[in-house]
């Protein structure tokens, strides 16, 4: 079944941007959306962004346009970039695949996630 | 404010049924589905649509939606069914998406 695999710094400075990517295995990239996620600490969770595989993307307009992803369907992985990331950043970031159809849109499979902390 | 709340904690007795509810003004319009997150974990998807389950999630797990409320019941609750659920669908723009704010189920 396929197989998400997010990997990143593990550690960012305050200001600096954030870069992550998701690796996709045993499955295509193709006719699919692509998610990240976060959690920070001891709360919920937060959609962040998708793209489809076709290269359109939709954003959470909490992230007040310091978000950008981006796809690779050659290489089956996507990314995530933040900029000016501060201490509110600091999350496990999960990627998702997303499924639409006529059940609507769901998250059926999830990366491991990799933390992040923003600290000086 | 949360656009899809949650009650943030709910407990049931081994055995017995537990339904997690979730509210949001475009549930009314679009399906949730439903995540279950162990402690360290990452989410796992329980539901979607009407009431479809995944497969390998047990059928003790059913979905529902009335007006602007979506719920999962777990009927016959296991030990390891404890852990946080989160509903997740369009925001009230019904443009994006966006997570319940999660409920804590305990098992006694």
């Amino acid at each position: 079944q396929v197989q998400l695999r997010e990997s990143g710094p593990g550690l960012v400075e305050p200001s600096e941007t954030l870069s992550l990517t998701c690796t996709v295995s045993r499955g295509s990239i193709n006719g699919y959306y692509w998610n990240w996620i976060r959690q920070p600490p001891g709360k919920g969770l937060e959609w962040i962004a998708y793209i489809y595989y076709s290269g359109s993307t939709n954003y959470n307009p909490s992230l007040k346009s310091r978000g950008a992803i981006s796809i690779d369907t050659s290489e089956n992985h996507f990314s995530l970039k933040l900029t000016s990331v501060t201490a509110a950043d600091t999350a496990v970031y999960y990627c998702a695949r997303g499924s639409f159809d006529s059940s609507g849109y769901y998250l059926d499979y999830w990366g491991q996630g990799t933390p992040v902390t923003v600290s000086s | 404010s949360s656009e899809l709340t949650q009650d943030p904690a709910v407990s049931v007795a081994l055995g017995q049924t537990v339904r997690i509810t979730c509210q949001g003004d475009r549930l009314r319009t679009y399906y949730a589905s439903w995540y279950q997150q162990k402690p360290g974990q990452a989410p796992v998807l329980v539901m979607y649509g009407e009431n479809n389950r995944p497969s390998g999630i047990p059928d003790r797990f059913s979905g529902s939606t009335s007006g602007n409320t979506a719920s999962l019941t777990i009927t016959g609750a296991q030990a390891e069914d404890e852990a946080d659920y989160y509903c997740y669908s369009r925001d009230s723009s019904g443009d994006h998406y966006i997570f319940g704010t999660g409920t804590k189920v305990t098992v006694l």
